[in-house]
């Protein structure tokens, strides 16, 4: 099985930076993800990564190190339309998807 | 129809009724997926579907079953709904089951089983 860490919940100021970040255990290793999910709505592909380093895309940039089991998703910028749940997602090696349980991000004025 | 639809958008359900969640995409994605996702636990795996005609069990399939009789539709079946299936269920699909793909996800059915 898999086990995958990331903190509940997380607040910051319109214009800065968070980061946010995922531990991970995982049986096999075949790429990580990370997808944004708005209050009642479904979750929406932000970024992937399956070799270590940063990935960069516009405001947000993720990290992979994947001997140290380690990812983060850098969120800068914040602008109040980033208030959302963050999900860390790893594929492991028969494909499949598990998801932390996400971190809420409050972007406050 | 772009992208994934499910339906219904939200149901109340008595205990021990049959109930059958919906979902169709028109991307022709190989690759279907069933999750559930409840509070503090994240999204878990329920069924997946590889390819049209085959289907498999992902972490928590006990009380629910899929079929994949073509490439658009994969619905989810609970048989005799419980009080624990209570939960917001998301449909998603991607082009394949490969390490790169991304998968796509339906705007969610909001089930309450009473």
């Amino acid at each position: 099985g898999q086990n995958i860490d990331q903190p509940t919940e997380m607040t910051a100021t319109e214009g800065a930076i968070v980061q946010i970040n995922c531990t991970y255990q995982t049986s096999g290793f075949n790429g990580l993800f990370w997808y944004q999910q708005h209050a009642g709505e479904a979750p929406t592909f932000l970024s992937y990564n399956v070799l270590d380093g940063l990935e960069e895309k516009g405001r947000f940039s993720s990290f992979l190190s994947r001997s140290k089991g380690y990812s983060y998703l850098l969120l800068k910028e914040l602008q109040m339309k980033d208030s959302a749940s963050y999900l860390c997602a790893v594929r492991d090696r028969d494909y499949k998807l598990s998801f932390g349980a996400g971190t809420t991000v409050t972007v406050r004025a | 129809i772009a992208g994934i639809t499910q339906a219904p958008t939200s149901q109340i359900l008595a205990a021990g009724r049959r109930m059958t969640l919906r979902c169709t995409q028109d991307m022709r994605h190989n690759a279907m997926y069933w999750y559930r996702q409840d509070l503090g636990l994240g999204l878990r795996l329920i069924h997946y579907s590889n390819t049209a005609g085959t289907t498999g069990k992902g972490e928590v399939p006990d009380g629910y079953s899929v079929s994949r009789a073509n490439t658009d539709d994969f619905p989810l079946t609970l048989a005799s709904a419980v009080p624990s299936q209570t939960s917001v269920y998301f449909c998603a699909s991607s082009p394949t089951q490969g390490a790169g793909e991304t998968q796509y996800f339906g705007p969610g059915t909001r089930l309450l089983v009473l």
